[in-house]
């Protein structure tokens, strides 16, 4: 079954618009939780990642929100441009070092 | 510093072939995993290592096979291609405190 569950599919914003990508998981002892941007033809890229000792984490115009007692994270895109059109994945990291990753959201930023 | 490689890019098999995925990594991480994407369904692990000389199986590793003989080379060898193995595959590379690297991708078919 799939370990962490990332909703909606697809997203269709408008420039400057605040995109938001959400992530749930069963598995209490998941240590990390990565979010990877991928273009079309490339591998997924980090963007950006949380401990579960802290509740949010701002990189530049990423934030992840992560809420620990709900077993839930979020992230949301500031200020959202045309160049973040892109498929982007969560993931969580289990005490193997093995990643689960979520099915992927599809943003697309209209201009 | 070439990070991830991936070879080939692309192939085509026809079922029943045997063929090697290979994957390389210059940044001395200890973990590796080959990952398989599909639509809608996200990437799958299939086998992963945790060092040299240490595999071990993943969500969906029928069909394939993978051995760590030296900490930069990781290949996955299917043993005979079927359709259902058409996909993208990728390689990522680790080490335990950050997320993964990628590769680039292998996009098969199998006719």
């Amino acid at each position: 079954q799939q370990q962490v569950k990332q909703s909606p599919q697809s997203l269709i914003v408008q420039k400057g618009g605040i995109p938001i990508i959400n992530c749930a998981y069963e598995n209490t002892a998941f240590d990390y939780f990565p979010w990877y941007q991928q273009f079309p033809g490339k591998g997924p890229a980090l963007l950006i990642a949380i401990r579960p000792d802290v509740s949010e984490k701002k990189e530049g115009r990423f934030t992840i929100s992560f809420n620990k007692s709900a077993k839930q994270f979020s992230l949301h895109i500031m200020d959202s441009q045309p160049g973040d059109s892109a498929t982007y994945f969560c993931a969580a990291r289990d005490t193997g070092n093995q990643f689960y990753f979520g099915t992927g959201t599809s943003l697309t930023v209209i201009p | 510093n070439a990070g991830v490689t991936q070879t080939p890019k692309f192939q085509v098999l026809k079922t029943g072939q045997s063929m090697t995925l290979q994957c390389a990594q210059d940044m001395n991480h200890e973990y590796m995993s080959w990952y398989r994407q599909d639509p809608g369904m996200g990437l799958r692990l299939i086998h992963y290592s945790v060092g040299a000389g240490i595999t071990d199986q993943g969500e969906v590793p029928n069909g394939y096979n993978v051995s760590r003989s030296t900490t930069e080379d990781f290949p996955l060898r299917l043993l005979s291609a079927a359709p259902s193995q058409t996909s993208v595959y990728f390689c990522a590379s680790g080490k335990r405190a950050y997320g993964y690297t990628f590769g680039s991708g292998t996009r098969l078919t199998v006719v």
